[in-house]
């Protein structure tokens, strides 16, 4: 069965660091996601991406977040200066998102602790 | 009123009972609705999506309202695999995808 993969399962990194985090997704799907999960709080949309650039984006994605599909597989998200507060469970999705498939299906996750 | 509101619980059943969880969304152009169960730590598995005229899916079933603007989710017969914490889900457009604050399920033996 198809499944999205992320990469790492854990990241610990330093304040003020960059991290990139990796997802790939389901090979025939067209939209992408990401979200995050702060430890016991609910989860929060960061981004959508669409034919290779963003369609949307939450508030929680500012400056220092940036995503890319560098090779038509991958689908990555980069924290450009890491905060103690963007320690959180980071989640990638993707879907196919025609009339029948609407759903997503996601990976398993990259925990992110910022140090 | 939030976007999409559940009712974090927790619930505690026991096993063998039914239970059900509703979730109330604000956007009454959503467009799609689906349950996910997330295990603690994981990620969120869709369990099922959400169709006005009711989703069954063995001892599960979903149900969307949308004059009220609200979904459910009943669970017949609970098993201690149940527990879990259950998420509703909505896209409300193609981009826009909004997931409430979980409610958490334990089935006691």
């Amino acid at each position: 069965e198809p499944e999205v993969t992320q990469t790492p399962s854990h990241q610990v990194t330093q304040m003020g660091q960059e991290v990139i985090l990796r997802c790939v997704p389901i090979s025939n799907h067209l939209y992408f996601y990401w979200y995050r999960q702060i430890l016991g709080q609910k989860v929060e949309f960061l981004v959508s991406f669409y034919n290779n650039e963003i369609s949307e984006k939450s508030e929680i994605f500012d400056d220092q977040f940036s995503v890319e599909r560098p090779d038509g597989s991958n689908f990555t998200l980069k924290i450009r200066s890491t905060k103690l507060e963007d320690s959180a469970m980071y989640f990638c999705a993707s879907s196919r998102l025609d009339r029948a498939n609407t759903e997503a299906f996601f990976g398993q996750g990259t925990r992110l602790t910022v140090v | 009123r939030k976007e999409v509101e559940q009712d974090p619980g927790p619930f505690n059943v026991p096993e063998g009972a039914t239970v059900a969880f509703n979730c109330t969304y604000s956007n009454s152009a959503s467009q799609s609705f689906f349950w996910y169960r997330q295990d603690c730590r994981k990620e969120p598995k869709l369990l099922m999506s959400v169709y006005s005229s009711g989703n069954e899916d063995g001892r599960f079933t979903a149900q969307l309202n949308r004059a009220s603007q609200y979904i459910s989710l009943l669970i017949r017969d609970s098993k201690l695999s149940d527990s879990a914490t259950y998420l509703c889900v909505v896209f409300g457009g193609y981009q826009k995808v909004t997931f409430g604050i979980g409610t958490k399920l334990q089935v006691i033996p």
